[in-house]
């Protein structure tokens, strides 16, 4: 079945640096990579996705980059605030999968 | 406006209780879920249905019940709560056959067993 890892697992950044959160998967069949954002006393809230028909997506200060050969795909966030503190989790699916695999999370503080 | 909701947010009970913690959707999706979440963060799959009078055990050994009559509904049962039960459990819910679009989270209930 698939594996995914996330990492770091914390992350600290100041207010206006970038933060990059990685993933990997070990199913060469999943192919849609969705990203969730959790904030405090909330679920986890889609924020971004990507297929693998494409190699990388971009939604105002957040990006996704996938790399189907090395099978890793990552979390870009620019210029970040005080309110990008969150947990971020990363997911991997395909076609032939019964549910989504969750990466273990990584909590983002952005410090002002 | 179509959302997941599960109630309560917040339940303290006593050891040896039965509790329900309710989920219901309305998007009508057929596929819907339960995680526990420990406090690490990380996301445990403990149950999950393709649709009514479907359910399914997930990869998380869980001393706890579901049930799927309703479409809309899927909640899960406690019949006697421990402290070992003390979590964050989240309902989530997706379109059958959609295999690649995102899952819609609950706010989670935040279970506390004394």
């Amino acid at each position: 079945g698939e594996n995914v890892e996330q990492h770091p697992s914390t992350l600290s950044v100041q207010e206006g640096d970038s933060a990059v959160i990685k993933c990997t998967y070990s199913d060469s069949a999943s192919n849609y990579f969705p990203w969730y954002k959790q904030e405090l006393g909330k679920g986890p809230q889609l924020i971004i996705d990507i297929r693998s028909n494409v190699g990388e997506k971009k939604d105002q200060r957040i990006a996704v980059t996938l790399n189907k050969t090395a099978k890793h795909f990552s979390l870009h966030i620019t210029e970040t605030q005080p309110e990008d503190s969150a947990v971020y989790f990363c997911a991997a699916i395909g076609d032939n999968n019964n549910d989504m695999r969750f990466g273990a999370g990584t909590r983002l503080t952005v410090k002002p | 406006e179509a959302d997941i909701y599960q109630t309560p947010r917040y339940l303290v009970i006593g050891t040896g209780k039965k509790i329900t913690l309710e989920c219901s959707q309305t998007m009508g999706h057929d596929k819907m879920y339960w995680y526990q979440q420990d406090p690490g963060m990380e996301l445990h799959l403990i149950h999950y249905s393709y649709g009514v009078n479907s359910t399914e055990k997930g990869d998380l050994s869980s001393e706890s019940t579901v049930s799927r009559i309703r479409t809309e509904h899927f909640p899960l049962t406690l019949e006697s709560a421990r402290p070992s039960h003390t979590s964050q459990y989240l309902c989530a819910s997706s379109e059958l056959g959609a295999w690649d679009y995102g899952y819609t989270f609950g706010s989670g209930t935040r279970l506390t067993v004394v």
